[in-house]
């Protein structure tokens, strides 16, 4: 079982609509989470980061931490064609280990 | 000043050649890595320098070798490559802060071909 799985997709939505990214974690043991956006042949971007469980909202995107579940998601309101990525889950155990774990990715067309 | 930036953008070299792969930020982090990506899969990590020395190095071949001049550049020496070093090299910085909110930054990455 890999640490951190996550739908690879594709998921393609129609413009306007709500996005719902998800991934699933194993150990428990991880305590900071991150979504970073990939466009194709660039590097990722980060964009989001929680470290506890619950909401945390910035414009369109909310993150979204359930612990207990070991389940992240971030969602995406009034999707734009511009949002057509690839999106990454991250996660990090505590202070000093600098590893970033990574989820296999999510490919998101918005069609327009 | 609030990015990675890589050099160069585009690589092709042959199994016998060596090259260099350069990173630099000016954002004062302490830390830079080395990722390298395929296509369709997530960034795998290589290499870690924290305050310019190696404290990870995740069984790479020695083929690869990387080096931390300063505090501000990393470079990833490339000798004798497969065709499967073919990849998005990646490289990556973050501050430590010693907080547990530490993020990193990705740079645009190197796209390399080995023929």
């Amino acid at each position: 079982q890999k640490e951190v799985e996550q739908d690879p997709g594709p998921l393609s939505v129609p413009e306007g609509a709500i996005v719902s990214l998800n991934c699933t974690y194993s150990n428990s043991a991880f305590q900071y989470f991150m979504w970073y956006r990939q466009y194709s042949r660039k590097g990722p971007e980060l964009l989001m980061y929680t470290y506890s469980s619950g909401n945390k909202e910035d414009g369109r995107f909310t993150a979204q931490v359930d612990k207990s579940s070991k389940y992240i998601s971030l969602f995406i309101r009034d999707s734009q064609p511009s949002d057509s990525a690839t999106y990454l889950c991250a996660m990090r155990l505590n202070i000093g280990n600098e590893k970033l774990t990574f989820g296999t990715g999510t490919r998101l067309t918005i069609i327009p | 000043d609030t990015e990675v930036t890589q050099t160069p953008k585009h690589l092709v070299m042959g199994m016998t050649n060596k090259k260099s792969l350069k990173c630099e930020q000016h954002m004062g982090h302490r830390a830079m890595y080395w990722y390298k990506q395929k296509a369709k899969k997530p960034p795998e990590l290589m290499f870690v320098y924290s305050y310019e020395k190696l404290s990870i190095n995740e069984s790479v071949p020695s083929r690869f070798s990387p080096e931390c001049p300063n505090s501000s550049l990393l470079n990833l020496h490339l000798h004798a490559l497969q065709p499967e070093d073919s990849a998005l090299y990646l490289c990556a910085s973050s501050p430590l802060t010693g907080r547990l909110q530490e993020t990193q930054y990705f740079g645009p990455g190197t796209r390399l071909l080995v023929l």
